[in-house]
């Protein structure tokens, strides 16, 4: 049963535009969220993340949204740039941290964003 | 700055070889993962350490032992590799309230 789920397998935008990238939970014990960014043949590098007291949290051009009653989230990216191109990871963990600290990722999105 | 070392980069093995991925953290985190990631399945979770000298099983830990062998070491060994364990294997560390960082990957092939 997967409990992070990211229903978009890939997305297309031309540079400039908004690229929203969506993701949804099933366990309500999550409380806390993390959006991870891959490029090819490197390792996820940590983008931004929400706790479940917020419902947005901001970092430059990206942004994070939380609907705590619809279980969902998405990432905002604006204005989308060719180097933001990767697979896109949501994550999920109950806590955010502590010694039995884990984390449920979806299984990623891939954006393209076009020149 | 390293960050997480995996090692070896990538790896081909034939059914029933043993291998062990190393990976080695210079951010004197005491947290440590094992993931594998599968085409169209993201990241599982195999073992993680909370701390020296503790391990536990993730997701999907069947046919797959660890070591932490020290704050920076945590081992992933197969000791009668399949075909099914073909996979990009990803090592995390973390402490506190950060995010995890992760390593660049070992591709393992399994023939």
């Amino acid at each position: 049963d997967q409990q992070v789920k990211q229903n978009s397998p890939s997305l297309s935008v031309q540079e400039g535009r908004i690229s929203i990238l969506n993701c949804d939970y099933t366990n309500s014990m999550f409380d806390y969220f993390l959006w991870y960014k891959k490029y090819p043949a490197e390792g996820p590098t940590f983008l931004i993340s929400i706790s479940s007291i917020k419902d947005k949290n901001e970092d430059g051009r990206f942004t994070v949204f939380l609907n705590k009653s619809a279980k969902h989230l998405s990432l905002h990216i604006v204005p989308s740039q060719p180097g933001d191109s990767a697979v896109y990871f949501c994550a999920a963990s109950a806590g955010s941290g502590g010694s039995n600290y884990k984390l449920t990722f979806g299984k990623g999105t891939l954006l393209t964003v076009n020149p | 700055n390293a960050g997480v070392t995996q090692t070896p980069k990538f790896q081909v093995l034939k059914t029933g070889q043993s291998m062990t991925l190393q990976c080695a953290q210079d951010m004197n985190h005491n947290s440590m993962y094992w993931y594998r990631q599968d085409p169209g399945m993201g990241l599982r979770l195999i073992y993680y350490s909370a701390s020296e000298g503790t391990t536990d099983k993730g997701e999907v830990p069947n046919g797959y032992n660890v070591s932490r062998l020290n704050k920076r070491e945590f081992s992933l060994r197969l000791e009668s590799a399949a075909p099914s364990q073909t996979s990009v294997y990803f090592c995390a560390s973390m402490t506190g309230v950060e995010p995890q960082h992760f390593g660049d990957g070992t591709r393992l092939s399994i023939l």
